[in-house]
């Protein structure tokens, strides 16, 4: 069946970039997500890529993908305190209708 | 625009109790979502109604039921809260796959509950 991984937590320094990653199975996916869920909040959507791209910019976040790795990252250029929270990766396949799939979320923390 | 909206935020349960989780979306989507959110485990699917008049399981339907009224509205019911049924619940709706261009979907804000 269709599933999304990514690492469960990741620190760094304020300023420095994050990078994010994310692997996804189903091969038919057409669009892929990044969502933000900042504490004892919902979920906000920050970007999406469409699978026939390889890379979207938006302000500080760069989307890249490897469609024939089914690999998917979020970079997040000089980040800062309130760039703090658990980041989804999520996928739709074509062949599912309506059905998006989420990974278990990386949790990002900012050291001083 | 209120987007997607639900309620109750905070609920708390006695095992063996029953309650309704109530969402309601103004975006005129098609598909709505129940998803449950637990610690390390990411958003798991429980049901999806893909069009007003269908319903479908996803992951972890066992323990609820859900209903899909009309083409606003999507409620989660659980007939006989467990333990286990403690988590943030999330309802959420996207437009129909056929128009790729818009097909993201869109959250509320989260309802807490807690089964003692």
């Amino acid at each position: 069946g269709e599933d999304v991984e990514q690492s469960l937590f990741l620190s760094v320094r304020e300023g420095d970039s994050s990078v994010i990653n994310c692997t996804y199975t189903d091969s038919s996916s057409t669009y892929l997500y990044w969502y933000k869920q900042e504490p004892g909040a919902g979920l906000q959507l920050l970007t999406y890529i469409f699978s026939n791209m390889d890379m979207k910019q938006d302000q500080r976040l760069t989307v890249l993908l490897n469609k024939k790795d089914k690999h998917l990252s979020l970079r997040i250029a000089d980040t800062q305190t309130g760039d703090s929270a658990i980041y989804f990766c999520a996928e739709r396949g074509y062949s599912s209708a309506s059905k998006i799939i989420f990974g278990s979320g990386t949790r990002l923390s900012i050291r001083p | 625009n209120a987007g997607v909206t639900q309620t109750p935020k905070f609920q708390v349960l006695k095992t063996g109790q029953s309650m309704t989780l109530q969402c309601a979306q103004d975006m005129n989507h098609n598909s709505m979502y129940w998803y449950r959110q637990d610690p390390g485990m990411g958003l798991r699917l429980i049901y999806y109604s893909a069009s007003e008049g269908t319903t479908d399981k996803g992951e972890v339907p066992n323990g609820y039921n859900v209903s899909r009224l009309n083409k606003r509205e999507f409620s989660l019911r659980l007939e006989s809260a467990a333990p286990s049924q403690t988590s943030v619940y999330f309802c959420a709706s996207s437009e129909a796959l056929r128009d790729q261009r818009r097909n993201t979907i869109y959250f509320g804000e989260g309802s807490w509950l807690t089964v003692v």
